[in-house]
């Protein structure tokens, strides 16, 4: 069974920065792009960006570039969002998630909350 | 970026009912279009993926249809399980994005 575990609720001050993990289990992490998808409250859903774990390779929506960096460690098969220079706007719920073979998120995470407030 | 404009935003329905969802996209996507639903507090569930290919485990009551930049959900007869949220996504070309999401109440 193909698992995604998000660490746990963050509360950040603004201007600090914020980094989220998803763990993988169940397939094989270097074989799919992980995603994420920032989802605030109340609103829809919007992607973030993706990472290619086989290579490190990353594409960013142009909401979050300069502000966010997306890696996928091989060894622990766990995937992380570091987003900087938090502000109010980034109360969001984050979500991993994997792609697969029809182009569709076949998996998600859990969520993780981070609300940035002073 | 591919624009999503879902229709309705919210829809209330009756459990037996069958309920129809479109989605249109401001550009040719082909059939990369896929749907989900999601209930509160919890993830986004895969529902149907390019167009029409329904997910392992979920209900044949789904279906899924269109190419191009017009797309339908059909849930041929509600069950209470269904109320939820619905969104459409693209992912033809990045940055992916979803509709807006379709609030399906009990009516």
């Amino acid at each position: 069974e193909v698992q995604l575990v998000q660490s746990g609720t963050e509360v950040k001050k603004p201007g600090t920065t914020v980094k989220i993990s998803c763990k993988v289990s169940g397939y094989t992490f270097s074989g799919n792009y992980m995603h994420w998808v920032q989802q605030a409250p109340g609103k829809g859903l919007e992607w973030v960006g993706l990472v290619d774990p086989e290579d490190g390779k990353t594409t960013y929506a142009e909401k979050f570039q300069g502000r966010v960096t997306l890696t996928a460690d091989t060894s622990t098969d766990t995937a992380s969002m570091e987003l900087r220079s938090l502000i109010s706007e980034d109360t969001a719920v984050y979500y991993c998630a994997i792609m697969g073979e029809l182009n569709s998120f076949d998996h998600w995470g859990q969520g993780t909350l981070v609300t940035v407030s002073s | 970026d591919i624009q999503m404009t879902q229709s309705p935003s919210s829809l209330s329905a009756s459990v037996g009912d069958r309920v129809t969802i479109t989605c249109r996209t401001s550009q040719n996507v082909i059939t990369f279009l896929n749907w989900y639903h999601q209930k509160p507090g919890k993830a986004p569930k895969l529902l149907i993926s390019a167009a029409s290919t329904l997910q392992s485990g979920v209900p044949s009551r789904f279906s899924g249809s269109g190419s191009g930049t017009d797309f339908t959900l059909t849930i041929s007869s509600l069950q209470p399980e269904d109320f939820a949220t619905y969104y459409c996504q693209q992912s033809y070309t990045t940055p992916y994005t979803f509709g807006q999401g379709t609030k399906l109440e009990i009516k």
